[in-house]
């Protein structure tokens, strides 16, 4: 079964310091995203991603990060310069279509940790 | 906006029995309303949605999930519980009138099943 995978599993950075979160969606999926899980805390959207370009973001999503599909496989999550407060599991998430009775195909995360 | 509410951080079942975990939503126009599962080091997994039609509707692994619209529910049940089942799990919702991409999750619920 197709599933959406995410390396690394684990990052561990200064503060201050640049982060790339990487991403494999499904390979046939359109529609991408990013959510992310403070510990002890609700999954969080951060945005979605259609045709190269941001379709939505929330108001977590500031100037610092950014997302980019380089290739035809990835998809990355960049924090410019890493907070403390951005400590947190990072989720992927994929989809075929955007309509939004359809479910998202989660990845297992990236725990970032930022000291 | 749209929002969830799991009211219970933690379910403790006995194998067999039945086991319910709660979920109360708010949005503005139609609920989609979905359950996901979230074993150790995986990503959460789609187990079942409602988008329309009957109240009941039944999804992976024995689940199933009643859509109370007058209680603005949607708690997640199954019959006899599994010591297998122990997971975390989130409820999330898109407003299905223009709502968007983005899914909003409660904080998770931790089900244990003892043997």
């Amino acid at each position: 079964e197709p599933e959406v995978t995410q390396t690394p599993s684990h990052q561990v950075t200064q503060m201050g310091q640049e982060v790339i979160l990487r991403c494999v969606p499904i390979s046939n999926h359109l529609y991408f995203y990013w959510y992310r899980q403070i510990l002890g805390q609700k999954v969080e959207f951060l945005v979605s991603f259609y045709n190269n370009e941001i379709s939505e973001k929330s108001e977590i999503f500031d100037d610092q990060f950014s997302v980019e599909r380089p290739d035809g496989s990835n998809f990355t999550l960049k924090i410019r310069s890493t907070k403390l407060e951005d400590s947190a599991m990072y989720f992927c998430a994929s989809t075929g279509t955007s309509s939004s009775y359809n479910e998202q195909f989660f990845g297992p995360g990236t725990r970032l940790t930022v000291l | 906006a749209q929002s969830v509410a799991q009211p219970e951080d933690q379910v403790n079942v006995a194998e067999g029995n039945p086991l319910t975990v709660k979920c109360t939503y708010s949005v503005s126009g139609n609920p989609y309303l979905f359950w996901y599962v979230q074993y150790p080091n995986r990503g959460l997994q789609f187990l079942l949605k409602y988008i329309t039609g009957d109240n009941l509707v039944k999804g992976s692994y024995g689940f199933e999930a009643e859509f109370n619209k007058s209680q603005t529910s949607f708690h997640l049940k199954k019959p006899s519980a599994l010591v297998s089942d122990s997971a975390l799990y989130f409820c999330a919702v898109r407003d299905g009138w223009g709502g968007g991409n983005d899914m909003r999750f409660g904080a998770g619920t931790r089900l244990t099943v003892k043997p």
